[in-house]
Order: C-alpha cells, then sequence, then structure tokens
C-alpha cells in the first residue's frame, strides 16, 4: 500500500509558484521521499528528493516537516510545460535496497 | 538513444496468448523493475530484481513472470493473457538514489 497522501488535483497560474501537498504520517526514519512527475503517459520523471533537510535543485525544492509526517513540492515558477501528475513516493527498504511505492499522485494544471 | 528501452511501444494481443514486454538499459544499473500502471491510478511494483540471479515478487505478480538474461536485460511475460491486464507497463533501473524509466508498452488484451 502507498504510504503517501495527496490532493487528487491542483491549478497553478502561469508563472506562479506550485506548491504540492504530501502527507507520508507512517514514514520510518531511514525511508527517504522522493518525487516523480509524469507528463501524459510518458515514463516517471524524476524531481527530487529528500530525508530530512530541505533541498533544492534546478526543477524544485522540497521542504520536509521537522516531524518528517508531510512535505511540500515547489515548482518557483510554473509553466505550461509543468502541467502533470505529480507523484509523492516513500522509498521502502527491502534487505540493504529500496522501493518506490507510488501513490495516486496530484494532476497539476497550470493555466495561463 | 534512451537509457532504458522498452518494446514494443504498443501491442494488442488476444485473450490467452502469451506475451513477452522487454526492456533493456544502457545504464549498466544492477537493480531493474517492472511497474503497472492502471488509467488514474500510479505505478503498481510486479517484479524486481537486484542482479541476475536475485528476482522478487512485487505487489501485483500473479499472471506475470520474469526473466533477467542478462545485466542489462529484463523482460515481463504474460503466460495467459487476460482482458484485465489490459495496462500500461513501465520499466526502471536504479544505483543509489537514482531511479530511470523507460518510456512505456502500452498493452490491450481483447
Amino acid at each position: 500500500d502507498a504510504k503517501t497522501t495527496q490532493p487528487p488535483s491542483m491549478d497553478c497560474a502561469e508563472g506562479r509558484a506550485a506548491n504540492l501537498p504530501c502527507n507520508h504520517s507512517t514514514i520510518s526514519g531511514n525511508e527517504y521521499v522522493y518525487w516523480y512527475r509524469q507528463i501524459h503517459s510518458q515514463g516517471p520523471q524524476y524531481i527530487i528528493h529528500g530525508l530530512k533537510n530541505n533541498e533544492t535543485n534546478e526543477m524544485a525544492s522540497l521542504i520536509i516537516t521537522e516531524d518528517r509526517k508531510s512535505s511540500t513540492l515547489i515548482l518557483p515558477h510554473a509553466t505550461l510545460r509543468d502541467t502533470a501528475v505529480y507523484y509523492c513516493i516513500v522509498r521502502v527498504w527491502v534487505g540493504n535496497t529500496g522501493k518506490l511505492i507510488f501513490g495516486q499522485g496530484t494532476t497539476l494544471q497550470v493555466k495561463p | 538513444d534512451a537509457d532504458v528501452t522498452q518494446t514494443p511501444r504498443n501491442r494488442i494481443t488476444k485473450t490467452g496468448k502469451r506475451i513477452m514486454l522487454e526492456c533493456s538499459q544502457t545504464k549498466g544499473h544492477d537493480r531493474m523493475y517492472w511497474y503497472r500502471q492502471d488509467p488514474g491510478l500510479g505505478l503498481r511494483l510486479i517484479y524486481y530484481s537486484f542482479d541476475v540471479k536475485d528476482i522478487n515478487k512485487g505487489e501485483i505478480s500473479d499472471g506475470y513472470s520474469v526473466s533477467r538474461q542478462a545485466q542489462a536485460k529484463f523482460s515481463l511475460s504474460l503466460e495467459s493473457a487476460i482482458p484485465n491486464q489490459t495496462a500500461l507497463y513501465f520499466c526502471a533501473t536504479s544505483e543509489g538514489f537514482g531511479y530511470t524509466f523507460g518510456s512505456g508498452t502500452r498493452l490491450t488484451v481483447v
């Protein structure tokens, strides 16, 4: 079962920041939070991941609460090309390697 | 060339037929995965392989089998296809923290 809960859909105005929330209240201490997005039916595309510190890369920022029970993906200046399904994923450990367990994702619609 | 290549991209098959979906990768990763996606849902894990000799069932392995022919190749088979196996199938590889997905195979069982 997925360990994350996301709103099914969100809208954002072009040029504004898109803030996508995710709850992962049962996350374990060594489990990472990943964000992927899927445009149309293409293969999921990596965005960012983190454990407990906030992370930033050229695509987005990831803000993880101190108790690690929730996180927010921030796209600082959304464009029409950012319209996609965004998946918040907990990477669970199996032995010494991890598996990505997907939830249902948030459909982000960026509007002109 | 794509890092993770899936063939075929689209396939229509009849109920009861055996079908194989193929995945090859050029990333040199040991770990490979097969996922299934149904409309409006996230990806669900079918099988995964940590190396050529290690294959494991995922959440929804019933009705599927896999073969890891080499580090670079991981095939998914439907021994006797049924209509509710109609879905989009993704192969992925990983090493460390990075996961790379293929472009998917759209399978329709009629």
